[in-house]
């Protein structure tokens, strides 16, 4: 089945305790990207990338990292987080960029106390 | 930068309506406009890809238009049913590499 995976789908940690927030996509899509989603706020830009090895910050990119090793897989890292990136978190798809509709997958809750 | 925006936010009609959800955007410089849905507590699934070329798309009982000069694009339902109870969002897809959102329509469809 195509589809986009994420992993944990939920989370609760700590201030300042590093994480991984696991994306991965069996489409063989070239763009991925994450957005956090707040009330009031709407789906916010993190971080995209138009393929392998080519990253860019989208709107909200303080505090957050990313990778894209490999195709299928586009990791959300947090260094330290903070209770500011409490939120619910998306990690979409799509083959190209600019042409094709995007694929979301079903969301990781993360609440950092 | 671009900004999205959505009216109304909320939405109540009964069931067998008609209704236009309405979108709009500042920048013109798109690719293409994708409405979504998304249900309490998931994520979004793709309704509609609309080219910045074309006019509007139809899929079932799903009709989106876009007037890319004017910013706007609109998703009309026909006959609702409670099944369409969801939030709808609209998304550009911007010349920049990057995605914009709006905050969404919530619908409500009363039997």
């Amino acid at each position: 089945e195509a589809q986009v995976t994420q992993n944990p789908r939920y989370l609760i940690t700590v201030t300042g305790k590093k994480l991984t927030v696991t994306c991965s996509q069996n489409m063989n899509h070239e763009y991925m990207s994450w957005y956090r989603q707040d009330p009031g706020l709407g789906l916010r830009q993190i971080y995209y990338s138009m393929n392998v090895e080519v990253t860019d910050k989208g709107d909200v990119p303080e505090g957050y990292k990313v990778s894209r090793k490999e195709k299928r897989n586009f990791p959300l890292i947090l260094e330290s987080p903070s209770p500011n990136q409490t939120s619910l978190y998306f990690c979409a798809s799509s083959l190209r960029y600019g042409y094709n509709e995007q694929f979301f997958g079903p969301g990781t809750r993360l609440t950092v106390l | 930068k671009q900004e999205v925006t959505q009216i109304p936010a909320a939405l109540s009609v009964p069931e067998g309506e008609n209704l236009v959800l309405n979108c709009s955007f500042t920048d013109s410089a798109i690719y293409n406009l994708q409405w979504f849905r998304q249900d309490p507590g998931k994520g979004l699934t793709s309704l509609l890809l609309i080219q910045s070329s074309q006019r509007e798309q139809t899929s079932g009982r799903l009709n989106a238009s876009l007037d890319k000069s004017s910013g706007r694009s609109t998703l009309y339902i026909a006959a609702s049913q409670p099944g369409d109870s969801a939030t709808y969002l609209c998304a550009v897809m911007n010349t920049g590499n990057q995605f914009y959102f709006g905050t969404g329509t919530s619908l409500t469809v009363i039997p």
